[in-house]
C-alpha cells in the first residue's frame, strides 16, 4: 500500500517564478493538508482540502493557492516566489472522520530552494 | 496567540540513559495533543494522541503524558535508533489546523 507521495522531491527556482507541487494521498484518504517547514522549525499549516474545497487556511498570503481533484490528489501553487519561500513543503493525508485523532500520514516532502 | 514550546531544543543521551522531552502550550480549548517523530529528510511520523489531562500512551520505549498545560515524552533506556527530531502539535476546538512546536533533536550515542 503506497503511502503519501509527493513530487518533485527537490526543485530550484528563482525569485518571481511560480511553482506547482503535487501530492497523492494514502489510499482511501480523502483529506489533504499542506504544511511548510523551514530549516530547524516545525511544520506550519498552509491549508487543508476536503471534498475539493479549501476548508481552512493558515497565515499565508494569497500567493499560496491549492486544489484538490476528484481522486483526492492535491496541488500546491506558489506564485511570485520570494527567498523566504525556501522550505520543505509537506503534504499530509487522513480520513476526514479520523482527522481529530492526529494520525496524519506525511509524505517525504518537496524541498524548494528559491535563489 | 496560541503557541507550542518544546524543550530542550537538543538532547544527547548515552544508550540506556532515560530522559524526558517537554511540550508546553497556551492553546485554549484543546482538542488534542499529538507527538510525531521526524527523521532527517523525511516527513513526520505519527506516534501518539492525547486528549485530556491525566491521559498516558505507551509504545515500546516511549511514553507520553498530558497535564492541563504541558505534555511529556518519556524515553526509557533509549537506543541509537531512537535518534530523531520529536515534534509536538496541538489542535484546538473548531479548527483543522495543527500547531507544531519547533521540536527536540534527540541524539542517542552507542
Amino acid at each position: 500500500d503506497a503511502g503519501v507521495t509527493q513530487s518533485p522531491t527537490h526543485l530550484i527556482k528563482t525569485r518571481g517564478q511560480q511553482v506547482t507541487l503535487r501530492c497523492s494521498p494514502k489510499s482511501g484518504h480523502d483529506t489533504v493538508s499542506w504544511y511548510q517547514q523551514a530549516l530547524g522549525q516545525g511544520p506550519q499549516f498552509i491549508f487543508q482540502y476536503y471534498e475539493e474545497e479549501e476548508r481552512q487556511r493558515g497565515n499565508f498570503p494569497d500567493r499560496f493557492s491549492g486544489h484538490q481533484f476528484p481522486n483526492y490528489s492535491s496541488e500546491l501553487n506558489v506564485n511570485a516566489l520570494l527567498l523566504g519561500d525556501s522550505a520543505l513543503y509537506l503534504c499530509a493525508s487522513s480520513f476526514e472522520q479520523g482527522y481529530d485523532t492526529g494520525e496524519l500520514f506525511f509524505g517525504e516532502g518537496s524541498r524548494l530552494t528559491v535563489l | 496567540e496560541d503557541q507550542v514550546t518544546q524543550s530542550p531544543e537538543a538532547l544527547r543521551l548515552q544508550e540506556g540513559e532515560s530522559s524526558s522531552l517537554n511540550c508546553s502550550y497556551t492553546v485554549s480549548g484543546l482538542r488534542g495533543l499529538f507527538w510525531y517523530r521526524q527523521d532527517p529528510g523525511k516527513g513526520p511520523e505519527f506516534l501518539f494522541t492525547l486528549y485530556s489531562a491525566g491521559e498516558e500512551k505507551e509504545k515500546e520505549r516511549l511514553k507520553a503524558t498530558l497535564t492541563k498545560k504541558e505534555s511529556f515524552l518519556h524515553i526509557t533506556a533509549p537506543k541509537p535508533e531512537d535518534s530523531a527530531t520529536y515534534l509536538c502539535a496541538v489542535q484546538f476546538r473548531g479548527t483543522y489546523k495543527y500547531i507544531f512546536g519547533t521540536g527536540t533533536r534527540l541524539k542517542v550515542l552507542a
